[in-house]
């Protein structure tokens, strides 16, 4: 299975602050089609995971744009601009891959 | 309006067996990749499983106890458990993540607990 090791597990920050989550997989994302399937989850206390980054780069709708994602290969990053209040919670990313799909440990964001 | 909601968790011996289902609505679901992913408390996320055009794929921690089937008919996916363990305690979430659309909804999850 691919490892994805997240680094910091738990980040204070401070609002308006930029903030910034790395990724790391065992193995190469990049799959047969051209594309890296690699994701980028938030999880809030009492709410279903909500996807953030597709495909390394890419925002779902209605994310806002202080979120952006980058990388290549095995190496990949999770930045927030300016840190709002709203941002709380754990941070995953997600490789989907290779089945099965696999999560990184997590990333506490707290204020 | 994609919809997707989970049913059927609850308080389970070790050892004991326990279905969970996943109604939804919105959307065609016989097109549908459909998976389950779970969180248990204090963990991380683990995708457990997923259906694809009548294949099943599974992950290593729950394959040969666990078996994912859908009713098209009925717009429901299931999860059939069997020798549950402690730690699968968790909450179930059933999800339309495929990976090469941008379909990806999730429901709000079901919660598991196996205790004596």
């Amino acid at each position: 299975d691919v490892v994805m090791t997240q680094s910091p597990l738990s980040l204070p920050v401070t609002l308006g602050q930029p903030a910034s989550i790395s990724c790391r997989s065992s193995q190469g994302l990049l799959y047969s089609d051209g594309n890296t399937y690699l994701n980028w989850f938030q999880l809030r206390p009492g709410q279903s995971p909500r996807r953030l980054i597709y495909r390394v780069s890419s925002r779902d709708s209605g994310v806002p744009n202080r979120f952006s994602g980058s990388g290549s290969g095995t190496d990949f990053t999770l930045k927030i601009s300016r840190v709002e209040a709203e941002d709380v919670g754990v941070y995953y990313c997600m490789q989907g891959t290779q089945w099965p799909y696999t999560f990184g440990q997590g990333t506490k964001l707290e204020i | 309006e994609v919809q997707l909601e989970e049913s059927g968790g609850g308080v389970v011996r070790p050892g004991g067996s326990l279905t969970i289902s996943c109604a939804a609505s919105g959307f065609t679901f016989s097109d549908a990749w459909m998976s389950w992913v779970r969180q248990a408390p204090g963990k991380g996320l683990e995708w457990l499983g997923r259906i694809r055009s009548g294949i099943t794929e599974y992950a290593a921690p729950v394959r040969g106890r666990f078996s994912i089937s859908r009713d098209d008919a009925a717009n429901t996916l299931l999860l059939q458990m069997k020798s549950l363990r402690i730690d699968d305690t968790a909450l179930y979430y059933c999800t339309t993540y495929r990976s090469s659309t941008n379909f990806n909804y999730w429901g709000q999850g079901t919660l598991v607990t196996v205790s004596s």
